[in-house]
């Protein structure tokens, strides 16, 4: 069964530092989507960032990037440069399937990330 | 692009009503979800539609949920005989076929609250 973990329920950052946002997996499929996900308080869940499991190389997306270390099940997120406007919830989640192409998707709990002035 | 819509945005119900949303998809988008987040956690998977067609639909949703896309377009959930633990966030997100299909485009939700 899939199952995501994010293991922070808060985390603080200094404006314009660079912050990781911890997220595990756990999967027997060997194709599968991890995606990361940001919820600011009003409500909207605004995707961010995608790594399949195939991909060579850890994503990236302006500020965002995506560590992905597949051996250890790992799909962290790091936002550089941190902005006020980044404060909100960060959820990561992972589809099964050929290119995470899958219909069910998986989301941790979320992280709640505050970015300090 | 529109963007993903659901409405209402808020229902207050009592116990025991019938409630009804609706989600209207961005156009081109052929498939569509339907999540529920409560307070505190995220996103749980529902039931998810390609076209008119019904792939999957979670075992955690009771026979008092149904969802119905009837002609490939907008989508409707229905939860019949409300229960206090069906209050939640009811989030629905389309995405396209092919490449795109990785990112799901979510809408503003659903706020449910039964009393």
């Amino acid at each position: 069964a899939q199952k995501i973990t994010q293991t922070q329920p808060g985390m603080f950052v200094q404006e314009k530092e660079a912050v990781t946002l911890d997220c595990t997996y756990d999967t027997s499929d060997p194709s599968y989507g991890l995606f990361w996900y940001k919820q600011p308080s009003s409500g909207e869940m605004i995707f961010l960032i995608y790594q399949g499991s195939y991909d060579q190389q850890n994503a990236t997306e302006g500020r965002y990037s995506l560590n992905f270390q597949k051996a250890r099940k790992s799909a962290n997120l790091v936002i550089s440069a941190s902005q006020l406007g980044d404060s909100a919830m960060y959820f990561c989640a992972m589809r099964e399937g050929r290119r995470g192409n899958a219909g069910k998707s998986t989301f941790g709990d979320g992280t709640t990330l505050t970015v300090k002035p | 692009d529109t963007g993903v819509s659901q409405d209402p945005r808020h229902k207050i119900t009592k116990r025991g009503q019938n409630v009804t949303f609706r989600c209207d998809p961005i156009s081109e988008h052929n498939r569509l979800y339907w999540y529920r987040q409560t307070l505190g956690q995220g996103p749980e998977f529902l039931t998810y539609f390609q076209n008119e067609a019904q792939l999957e639909k979670s075992r955690l949703l009771s026979d008092r949920f149904s969802a119905e896309r009837p002609k490939g377009s907008f989508s409707t959930l229905e939860i019949q005989r409300t229960e206090q633990g069906d209050s939640a966030m009811y989030l629905c997100a389309s995405s396209r076929p092919g490449q795109g299909a990785n990112e799901q485009f979510f809408g503003p939700g659903t706020r449910l609250t039964v009393l």
